[in-house]
């Protein structure tokens, strides 16, 4: 069985600051990890994936995450935040098999950015 | 490119009434899905269907029918309408079911009160 722990519900940062959102996961396959965001009344949106290769994954905004195997981890980071990065984050997590792509997802993590 | 769209995108409804929340992708994808949204609880994955003709139970699917006649559309219907089922509700497809690294593409969301 797959699951996604994500590590705080709400975090606050100030704008400039380094941003660190914290995801677990537990597999008994290879995961294929993703991270989503969503804006205020809207959709998810894909911010980027490990699948295989690199274990360091650059997306969209500036965000990255590394897959790192022996911590079963991929936390998400920014340099510096801004506050249009406000908004809610999930971690997930694809194992395929008979689902196919169905996604395991965290519960999310809300990121707020004071000026 | 519409991408995934969903229909209503608010409702409300009486107990005991039933519905159906209609879900579109013009992308030709092959993999379909349905999640929940609450508050605290992440997305959970209600029903899914990896092809026409082809659907199967996700994490969450009491009260909850569907079915899969065309590659384009996924319609979730909710047979007797109940306050627990008041939520958030998210479709997302994807070009293949069995490359588990492609990326979900989600819906704007269909907001529902039960009352």
């Amino acid at each position: 069985a797959q699951s996604v722990t994500q590590l705080g519900s709400h975090v606050s940062v100030s704008e400039g600051a380094l941003v660190l959102l914290r995801c677990n996961y537990s597999s008994s396959v290879p995961p294929y990890l993703f991270w989503y965001v969503q804006y205020p009344n809207q959709g998810l949106q894909l911010l980027l994936k490990y699948t295989t290769g690199a274990t360091l994954v650059k997306g969209i905004n500036g965000f990255e995450a590394e897959f790192k195997k022996s911590e079963t981890s991929f936390h998400l980071t920014k340099p510096s935040a801004h506050m249009s990065d406000e908004a809610e984050y999930f971690c997930a997590v694809s194992g395929g098999g008979q689902a196919g792509t169905a996604l395991i997802f965290g519960k999310g993590t809300t990121l707020s950015v004071s000026s | 490119n519409a991408g995934v769209t969903q229909t209503p995108k608010f409702q409300v409804l009486k107990t005991g009434q039933s519905m159906t929340l209609q879900c579109a992708q013009d992308m030709n994808h092959e993999y379909m899905s349905w999640y929940r949204q609450d508050p605290g609880m992440g997305l959970r994955l209600i029903h899914y269907s990896v092809g026409a003709g082809i659907t199967d139970q996700g994490e969450v699917p009491n009260g909850y029918n569907v079915s899969r006649s065309t590659t384009e559309d996924f319609p979730l219907r909710l047979l007797s309408a109940a306050p627990s089922q008041t939520s958030v509700y998210f479709c997302a497809s994807s070009y293949s079911s069995r490359a588990s690294g492609t990326e979900a593409f989600f819906g704007q969301g269909t907001r529902l009160t039960v009352v």
